[in-house]
């Protein structure tokens, strides 16, 4: 079937700390890939995307490479911001089947960042 | 600007009661869903639609209903057989088949009271 997984969290970090949040899937077709923010009392918001192999997403300063090869899509920052304290989630959609159209979320990892 | 509105951003209903929590988009967006999200649960899936007047069940449908007449309204009714509504939902929206990722609402978090 589709799913995903992620790191759990909460994670915890300094200001200016490197981040990286593990994210891996399993898939019945090609999927594209995709991580969500959430900040308190929020709905999402789309934060990068990935829709071939080796392909980059990058926005705000995180990025994430699809690696097909290890079917995995890691978030990273170099460094991190107070205001980065949020909740992550990776997910993937199938671009074909009768799984079409349909999100598969993560469970999410809380992240906070201290000053 | 466009974009997804839901309401009200805070309800409360006493047991037994059906509630309808309303979800608007101005994208011109073909599909619509509706998420659950409970703590450490992540998102569920309840109901989704791709097209007017046809949606299908989610993963969690039971003691839910929705309606699709309109392309930029899907309003999702909890009912008193949801045997535990107190949650925060979430409505999205996506053009085509959503390769491009969804368009999230701010919510509405449902109180049980």
């Amino acid at each position: 079937g589709n799913s995903v997984t992620q790191m759990e969290g909460p994670v915890t970090l300094s200001e200016e700390a490197f981040l990286t949040i593990n994210c891996t899937y399993t898939a019945t077709g090609y999927p594209s890939l995709f991580w969500y923010v959430q900040y308190p009392g929020e709905g999402l918001q789309l934060l990068l995307k990935a829709t071939k192999a080796d392909d980059k997403g990058s926005n705000k300063g995180f990025e994430a490479t699809y690696r097909k090869e290890t079917t995995s899509f890691h978030l990273e920052k170099g460094s991190v911001q107070v205001s980065d304290s949020a909740v992550y989630f990776c997910a993937l959609i199938i671009d074909r089947g009768s799984t079409l159209g349909r999100l598969y979320f993560g469970r999410g990892t809380q992240l906070t960042v201290w000053p | 600007d466009g974009g997804i509105t839901q309401s009200p951003k805070y309800l409360f209903r006493k047991e037994g009661q059906n509630v309808t929590l309303s979800c608007e988009q101005n994208l011109n967006h073909d599909a619509m869903y509706w998420y659950r999200q409970d703590p450490g649960q992540g998102l569920r899936l309840i109901y989704y639609s791709q097209i007017v007047n046809d949606f299908q069940k989610g993963d969690i449908a039971e003691g839910y209903s929705v309606s699709r007449e309109k392309k930029e309204s899907f309003p999702l009714t909890v009912t008193s057989a949801q045997k535990n509504p107190t949650a925060f939902y979430l409505c999205a929206s996506s053009m085509g088949q959503g390769l491009s990722g969804y368009t999230f609402g701010s919510g509405t978090r449902l109180t049980v009271v």
